[in-house]
């Protein structure tokens, strides 16, 4: 059964410019969470989406958005990227089942110049 | 406002013997908690997960404890070994919001020969 997948891996993107990262949950997993992971930091809930929905938000500004397609697939976009935007950005993949753990893919690591 | 706090960024403990990682919560809708280890360039890999309902739950080498009055959690390894020197994070979810974490900053820790 294949893992959660994160593309890319690693990512240089300058100020003001955009990106946007991809996610593929496990098969059958209908939930797809994002977090940022920075230097002293823990991991921070961005977003999460389910059946295409966003259905929770964390704490960040709006130049932080994302998408869910049919197939669970998941897109974040993060626009006008700013230097304090370099993190690791880890997805996680969810069935929808209560009481059972997340699944969290290998992570992209985004740094800003 | 750190819902979930682990202060011992850091703990090294010599080979066969015991590893106590500590977790306390201030948010009282948590009721679902869980244990991630991770290692460098790789997303947090699911160890073990207490429901609020229960104080303790076992998985070969790992025990998880949990004290609702005192709001704290705590991980044992027994017997430590070398492979599980990586960072522990310790997450809280509330209940009804899916699969929203809140993390707390990691635990570092260190088996020795």
């Amino acid at each position: 059964k294949a893992g959660v997948t994160q593309t890319p891996r690693y990512l240089i993107k300058t100020r003001g410019q955009q990106v946007t990262l991809s996610c593929s949950p496990i098969s059958g997993h209908r939930s797809v969470s994002w977090y940022q992971q920075t230097p002293g930091q823990g991991l921070q809930f961005l977003f999460e989406y389910f059946s295409e929905t966003q259905r929770n938000k964390g704490n960040f500004p709006g130049r932080f958005s994302g998408r869910q397609f049919s197939n669970s697939r998941s897109e974040m976009n993060v626009s006008t990227l700013e230097l304090g935007d370099s993190a690791l950005y880890l997805c996680a993949s969810w069935t929808g089942v209560a009481n059972t753990e997340a699944f969290f893919g290998q992570g992209t690591r985004l740094t800003v110049v | 406002d750190q819902q979930v706090k682990q202060n011992s960024p850091s703990l090294s403990v010599q080979e066969g013997r015991i590893s106590i990682l500590n977790c306390d919560y201030t948010n009282s809708m948590f009721d679902y908690f869980l244990w991630y280890k991770k290692y460098p360039a790789e997303g947090p890999t699911f160890l073990i997960s207490i429901s609020s309902i229960k104080d303790k739950n076992e998985d070969g080498r790992f025990t998880v404890f949990l004290n609702k009055s005192a709001k704290h959690l705590s991980l044992h390894i027994v017997p430590s070994q070398p492979g599980d020197s990586a960072v522990y994070f310790c997450a809280g979810r509330p209940a009804g919001t899916a699969s929203k974490l809140t993390f707390g900053t990691g635990t570092r820790l260190q088996v020795t020969l």
